[in-house]
């Protein structure tokens, strides 16, 4: 079974740059996350995606960030303009979601972002 | 707000030992737990599950305790090896949605 993928795995920025993250999830899960990772720190939601609509993004930065899931299969994030302190890992995962109790995630290999 | 808490310093071990990753939580009643594995430069990993109304889980030589009362799970490795030297999560969810709150992690050296 293909795990989560997401593209690029690096990528290095200049601040008020754009960046886009590009993530497939395993096929048939419905749900759908997007994470920020700063170093020595844990995930933290950005934003929940149940099919192609949004759950949850109350930790998102709207003001600059934005994210879309079309066909409620794979899914973009994207950071216009980037600032320094968005320097972090973007961690994707899935789940199977509708009708499972619990919620086990699986998890991309993550993109690593430098603003410079 | 909710706060979950694990131990930031590295906790460092030697072979053959029993490591003991420790996780607290305040503000926040969760209907289950779950840890992660989380090894440099990738993703992390699921390793267990333990739900509210569970004391005790077992997988190999790992074991979570869940302790409602006092707010804390307990993640145990035994006969630890070096190759379990990573980051290790703890994260808590309800059954009303699909969300994960996850700690900061607790790095794991096992000294060979």
């Amino acid at each position: 079974e293909a795990g989560v993928a997401q593209s690029p795995r690096y990528k290095i920025i200049e601040k008020r740059q754009s960046v886009a993250f590009w993530c497939n999830p395993i096929s048939g899960h419905a749900t759908l996350y997007w994470y920020q990772q700063i170093l020595g720190q844990g995930p933290k939601l950005l934003i929940q995606f149940q099919n192609n609509g949004v759950v949850d993004d109350s930790q998102l930065p709207k003001d600059r960030f934005s994210a879309e899931r079309l066909k409620g299969v794979d899914s973009t994030l994207k950071i216009q303009p980037a600032k320094l302190e968005d320097s972090a890992v973007y961690l994707c995962a899935s789940s199977l979601g509708a009708g499972v109790s619990y919620n086990e995630q699986f998890f991309g290999p993550g993109t690593r972002l430098t603003v410079l | 707000s909710q706060k979950i808490e694990q131990n930031s310093e590295a906790l460092n071990i030697q072979e053959g030992k029993t490591a003991t990753l420790t996780c607290n939580y305040t503000n926040y009643s969760p209907a289950y737990l779950q840890w992660y594995r989380q090894d440099p430069g990738r993703g992390p990993v699921f390793l267990l599950l333990i739900r509210e109304n569970e004391k005790e889980k077992r997988k190999e030589r790992l074991k979570v305790t869940f302790d409602t009362t006092l707010k804390q799970s307990l993640f145990h490795i035994t006969a630890s090896q070096p190759a379990d030297s990573a980051t290790y999560l703890c994260a808590l969810g309800r059954d009303s949605s699909y969300k994960l709150i996850f700690g900061s992690g607790t790095r794991l050296l096992v000294r060979p």
